[in-house]
């Protein structure tokens, strides 16, 4: 069964201070990983999409890596603003559009 | 803003009442999901149409249904609602519903409270 875990639930950084989240994921055949980010009471906000091992996607603060069995989302010298709820999803190519999203990363930035 | 808007954004119903959430897609976008988030499951994927055929089923409840119209609107049809239903649904759009290259982009969602 697809299956995708996040960790650490969540994250407590002081503001500057650089981090990682983890995603690993088990799919039967991986078509795409997806980072969002989640702001309470919002939808979901796209981020990143990583197809193969090895690549590695930049924006801001952020960079998304992929191997054949995890993700990292790196966080560079965070700000507050950066506080949210980080999501990852696999699409498996056997089940449609389907996105199997992890439970989530809650990350909060102090300044 | 993703472009996708869903109504209404709050929804406040009785146990055993059935209620309609819209979701318009981003334009040009053909395919439509369906998501449930829930603070104890997280998001759960309900549905998708595509060009307003079914695509793709999760483990949506007998009690829910929906449909996806000739100008690509979507509505999602919630009935005999019980507390456990209470939960924010996220609707959200791609261009082709393939998955892999298709981002899906989600909009702010209808938050349900069943009481």
């Amino acid at each position: 069964e697809d299956q995708v875990t996040q960790s650490p639930e969540a994250l407590r950084l002081q503001e500057g201070e650089s981090s990682s989240l983890n995603c690993s994921y088990t799919v039967s055949g991986l078509r795409g990983l997806f980072w969002y980010r989640q702001d309470p009471g919002k939808g979901p906000e796209f981020l990143f999409t990583l197809y193969s091992a090895g690549e590695e996607k930049e924006k801001e603060r952020l960079k998304a890596t992929l191997t054949k069995k995890e993700s990292f989302l790196h966080i560079t010298a965070p700000k507050p603003e950066d506080s949210a709820t980080y999501l990852c999803a696999v699409h498996d190519y056997n089940q449609g559009g389907k996105l199997i999203f992890g439970q989530g990363t809650e990350l909060s930035v102090k300044p | 803003d993703s472009g996708v808007t869903q109504t209404p954004k709050h929804l406040i119903t009785a146990t055993g009442q059935r209620v309609t959430l819209r979701c318009s897609p981003r334009s040009g976008d053909l395919s439509v999901y369906w998501y449930q988030q829930s603070l104890d499951q997280g998001l759960q994927f309900l549905i998708q149409y595509y060009n307003g055929e079914e695509r793709a089923k999760g483990n949506i409840l007998e009690r829910f249904s929906a449909q996806q119209f000739p100008d690509l609107h979507s509505e999602l049809n919630l009935s005999s609602l019980e507390l456990g239903d209470s939960a924010l649904y996220f609707c959200a759009s791609s261009a082709r519903g393939s998955g892999g290259k298709d981002t899906q982009y989600f909009g702010p969602g209808t938050r349900l409270t069943v009481l």
